[in-house]
């Protein structure tokens, strides 16, 4: 099986701006969370949605929203982006709610100018 | 921020030689998690551990679920250069929210 993908890879975005950003889960996985990776905060937990419904989410902003389509296929997008919003932001798939293996993506490395 | 204490921060050590790192937390988890990532990936999961109490291996990797459930431990035995990178422990309370530790650097010289 193909493993999570997410595009881009790269991205470079100013101040103000917005960003969407996408994760192909593992077929047959219909479990989604997103997650952010700092230097300073680590890794945290943004949110998760399953059968296009978010389950559970992070103490982010609403700033940062997120959508999952029918055939599980995710987003993630943020709006007028700040310096701080640079990080490297991970998309982790399982193939039930129940189940705590989530494999991880590549990610999508984020630098706001 | 974390709610998990990962120790130590960062590891030197010489290739043979093995690895103890472990995770603690005030709060008691389901399931414990290791992960790890090295440079422009995403993390791989290592081992996965759902009973307090139990003692899972994975090749060199040996990993326990703390029986107070607020802590867990990861063991790499003669370490080799490929080993190089950040490894990560992850706690799973209820809701399916994993929370991380800051993670361990580790470094192999040869």
């Amino acid at each position: 099986k193909a493993g999570v993908t997410q595009t881009p890879r790269y991205l470079i975005k100013t101040r103000g701006q917005q960003v969407t950003l996408s994760c192909s889960p593992i077929s047959g996985h219909r479990s989604v969370s997103w997650y952010q990776q700092t230097p300073g905060q680590g890794l945290q937990f943004l949110f998760e949605y399953f059968s296009e419904t978010q389950r559970n989410k992070g103490n982010f902003p609403g700033r940062f929203s997120g959508r999952q389509f029918s055939n599980s296929r995710s987003e993630m997008n943020v709006s007028t982006l700040e310096l701080g919003d640079s990080a490297l932001y991970l998309c982790a798939s399982r193939d039930r709610v129940n189940t705590d293996t989530q494999y991880f993506g590549p990610g999508t490395r984020l630098t706001v100018l | 921020g974390q709610q998990l204490n990962q120790s130590p921060q960062s590891m030197f050590i010489q290739e043979g030689e093995d690895v103890s790192m472990n995770c603690t937390s005030s709060s008691i988890f389901n399931t414990w998690l290791w992960y790890k990532q090295e440079p422009g990936e995403g993390p791989v999961l290592l081992i996965a551990l759902y009973k307090a109490g139990e003692l899972t291996s994975n090749g060199r990797l040996t990993a326990q679920f703390g029986i107070t459930r607020k802590d867990s431990f990861l063991n790499i035995s003669a370490s080799i250069p490929s080993d190089v990178g950040i490894y990560f422990c992850a706690g799973i309370r209820n809701g399916n929210k994993l929370v991380f530790g800051a993670g361990t650097i580790l470094r192999v010289k040869s």
